[in-house]
């Protein structure tokens, strides 16, 4: 069974601090990586897609991908209050056909004025 | 900017009823995804559809569950007799390919399906 493992929180941060959210997943042969936000009651949003090991950054989030740890992390730097929502890591196989999205069960973030 | 849209945004239905949930996807994706997710668990994936046919199910998508593309723009899923666990909200995705850099799927609004 493909797992994707995610801290559940709450995790709380005051306005403009790191905010630092990780994923583990258990397919060694995941391909792709994605970070996807959502707010309550709302669809999932894309923000952060990473496919290579290292760090991959876009404007205020930064995704870290480390393939043989099988881990991927975001960093949310200057986090605002209206980055308080849950933060889903999703991975995608590469197997025979594109392979579906498999979903952690997200980290809720609080950021605090 | 290019959007996935879904309709209706909420349904409620009987026991034993059919549904069919709508989804307009991303004009120029191929590859189309219908996931589904009960209120407080994650998303859970039920089907992939490429080239007008079935590419993947799970095992959540059995026979009352069938998708199709009946035109050149919709995607449908029917759950053909609704039991009171098919309650979810249901998300429509879709990519531009199926695997690599252009395998971002993005994400419907939602139908908030509710059987009672």
């Amino acid at each position: 069974q493909k797992e994707v493992e995610q801290n559940s929180g709450p995790l709380s941060v005051p306005e403009g601090a790191i905010a630092s959210l990780n994923c583990t997943y258990s397919d060694r042969g995941s391909q792709s990586f994605f970070w996807y936000r959502q707010y309550s009651g709302k669809s999932p949003e894309l923000i952060m897609s990473i496919y290579s090991n290292g760090d991959k950054e876009d404007g205020r989030f930064t995704a870290q991908l480390n393939k043989a740890s099988q881990y991927v992390s975001l960093l949310i730097r200057d986090s605002q209050p209206s980055d308080s929502a849950t933060y889903l890591c999703a991975v995608k196989g590469d197997g025979g056909s594109q392979g579906n999205l498999i979903f952690g069960k997200g980290t809720k973030l609080s950021v605090k004025p | 900017e290019p959007e996935v849209t879904q309709t209706p945004s909420h349904q409620v239905t009987q026991m034993g009823q059919e549904v069919i949930l709508r989804c307009v996807p991303i004009s120029n994706h191929l590859y189309f995804y219908w996931y589904r997710q009960i209120l407080g668990q994650k998303v859970e994936f039920l089907v992939s559809f490429y080239n007008n046919e079935i590419s993947e199910k799970s095992e959540i998508f059995d026979d009352q569950f069938s998708v199709e593309r009946p035109d050149g723009s919709n995607f449908t899923l029917k759950i053909r007799s609704t039991k009171l666990e098919d309650s979810a909200m249901y998300f429509c995705a879709s990519s531009e390919r199926g695997r690599g850099v252009w395998a971002e799927a993005f994400f419907g609004q939602g139908t908030r399906l509710t059987v009672v």
